[in-house]
């Protein structure tokens, strides 16, 4: 069945530094969309990418489509301390309503 | 707006037995699921709805039951309780379903089968 990696599974950053998640999907997706978890809460919606290579910006925030619309990457430039959390994406399996999650990637600030 | 209210927070089961998890939504979306998230795998889908009167199967729906008599409630129930069904339990809703729109999910329900 249709996979979504997410890799890598952790990172932890020094504050200030950049961090980035992959995403990539095992079959092409129509959309993509980003989710952040933080610790003991439930999923936030961030963000849905529809377009082959569309890349938006939120603030601190970068996230790309790729052009194949089988892989997705999140950026965070400059990480801060309130960035702690789980970062997922998301993808409909073609033809159905279903929704996949990624594994996800779990980011970890030190102050 | 309360948005997914998800009843009970926190529930310990015994192994066999039976319960719903409740989960309403009071922003009248047509598109409601239910996800378990387990360390280390992230969600996944356990039964969706895309209106009332229509639900379907995601990826691990065996020994779980929903079904969806209003546009607001959709409950999802657990037949016999094994303890491989301990999990966090989300459930999502969303306005439409087709090209997608963001989900909105209720603060989960913690449950733990003995």
């Amino acid at each position: 069945g249709q996979q979504v990696m997410q890799i890598p599974q952790y990172q932890h950053v020094q504050e200030g530094e950049d961090f980035t998640t992959y995403c990539n999907s095992s079959t092409t997706l129509s959309n993509i969309q980003w989710y952040k978890q933080r610790p003991g809460g439930h999923p936030v919606f961030l963000i849905q990418l529809v377009k082959s290579g569309e890349v938006k910006k939120q603030k601190r925030l970068t996230f790309q489509f790729g052009e194949a619309k089988k892989n997705s990457s999140l950026h965070i430039t400059a990480t801060q301390t309130t960035d702690v959390g789980t970062y997922f994406c998301a993808g409909p399996t073609s033809g159905t309503y279903k929704y996949i999650f990624g594994t996800g990637t779990r980011l970890k600030v030190l102050a | 707006n309360a948005g997914v209210t998800q009843t009970p927070k926190f529930q310990v089961l015994k192994t066999g037995q039976s319960m719903t998890l409740q989960c309403a939504q009071d922003m009248n979306h047509e598109y409601m699921s239910w996800y378990r998230q387990d360390p280390g795998m992230g969600l996944r889908l356990i039964h969706y709805s895309v209106g009332a009167g229509i639900t379907d199967q995601g990826e691990v729906p065996n020994g779980y039951n929903v079904s969806r008599s209003t546009t607001e409630d959709f409950p999802l129930r657990l037949l016999s309780a094994a303890p491989s069904q301990t999990s966090v339990y989300f459930c999502a809703s969303s306005y439409k379903t087709g090209l997608g729109q963001p989900q909105h999910f209720g603060d989960g329900t913690r449950l733990s089968i003995l």
